[in-house]
C-alpha cells in the first residue's frame, strides 16, 4: 500500500513555543491530506482537511490561527502548532488519499508533549 | 453531521475466545471502513464494505454490513495476542473524502 511518512514521531516543547509536524506521501501524490488529533483512550477527531495549493478547511472548534496548515506540494503537508500549551499535548496523525482509492493511509503519528 | 456509535468500548478476552465489535448509525451509510490501531501505533486499513448485506473474511476476521446499511460488525474467531489493539469503524464519503471514526473498541487478550 501507499506510504505516508510523518515526522517527528515524538516532540517535547516548552509552553509558548511552536512545533511543526510534517506529513509526506512517499510514493504517491496526495491532493488531499487530513489532520487528526487523538487524546488518550479516545478516537481520532478530524481537525482539518488540507488541499494542495489552497487553504485548509478546519472543523468546527479548531482554531485556524493556532493550528497552521500548509499543503505546498502534492507530497507534503505541514501542521504547525503555534504558541503551544499543555492542553495541546496529544497524538497528531495525518492521513492521505490517493486518486481512485477510498482507503486512507496514515502517517505514524506525532506525540506532542507541551511542558 | 453523520455519526456512528461503536460498542463495546473495551473488551477483555482470554486467548482463544471470540470477539465482536459493532457499529451503528441512524442513517444509511454509503460505505463503512474498518481500521486497527495497535498500542502506540497508527490506524491501519483493514477493509471497506459497500454492499447491503456484504460479508467479507480475512483469515479469522469476519466483517459484515447490515442489510439496511446502517450497521456493521467485526468478528474475530479464536483471538490471539497479536489481535490486541483498538478497532475503529469509520464512515467515508465526507465532502472531501474525510473519515468519521467511531470511538473504537479496545481489545485486550490474556494469554
Amino acid at each position: 500500500g501507499a506510504v505516508v511518512s510523518q515526522h517527528p514521531s515524538r516532540v517535547i516543547c516548552k509552553s509558548g513555543t511552536s512545533v511543526k509536524i510534517e506529513c509526506r506521501s512517499l510514493d504517491f501524490q496526495a491532493t488531499t491530506m487530513f489532520w487528526y488529533r487523538q487524546f488518550p483512550k479516545q478516537s481520532l477527531m478530524l481537525m482539518a482537511t488540507s488541499n494542495e495549493g489552497s487553504k485548509a478547511t478546519y472543523e468546527q472548534g479548531v482554531e485556524k490561527d493556532k493550528f497552521l496548515i500548509n499543503h505546498a506540494s502534492l507530497t507534503l503537508s505541514t501542521l504547525t502548532v503555534t504558541s503551544a500549551h499543555p492542553e495541546d499535548s496529544s497524538f497528531y496523525i495525518c492521513s492521505a488519499l490517493t486518486g481512485g482509492v477510498t482507503e486512507a493511509f496514515f502517517g505514524q503519528g506525532t506525540r506532542l508533549t507541551v511542558v | 453531521g453523520q455519526q456512528v456509535m461503536q460498542i463495546p468500548q473495551y473488551q477483555h478476552v482470554q486467548e482463544g475466545e471470540d470477539f465482536t465489535t459493532y457499529c451503528n448509525s441512524s442513517t444509511t451509510l454509503s460505505n463503512i471502513q474498518w481500521y486497527k490501531q495497535r498500542p502506540g501505533g497508527h490506524p491501519v486499513f483493514l477493509i471497506q464494505l459497500v454492499k447491503s448485506g456484504e460479508v467479507k473474511k480475512q483469515k479469522r476476521l469476519t466483517f459484515q454490513f447490515g442489510e439496511a446499511k446502517k450497521n456493521s460488525s467485526l468478528h474475530i474467531t479464536a483471538t490471539q495476542t497479536t489481535d490486541v489493539g483498538t478497532y475503529f469503524c469509520a464512515l467515508g464519503g465526507g465532502s472531501q473524502g474525510n473519515l468519521i471514526f467511531g470511538k473504537g473498541t479496545k481489545l485486550s487478550v490474556k494469554p
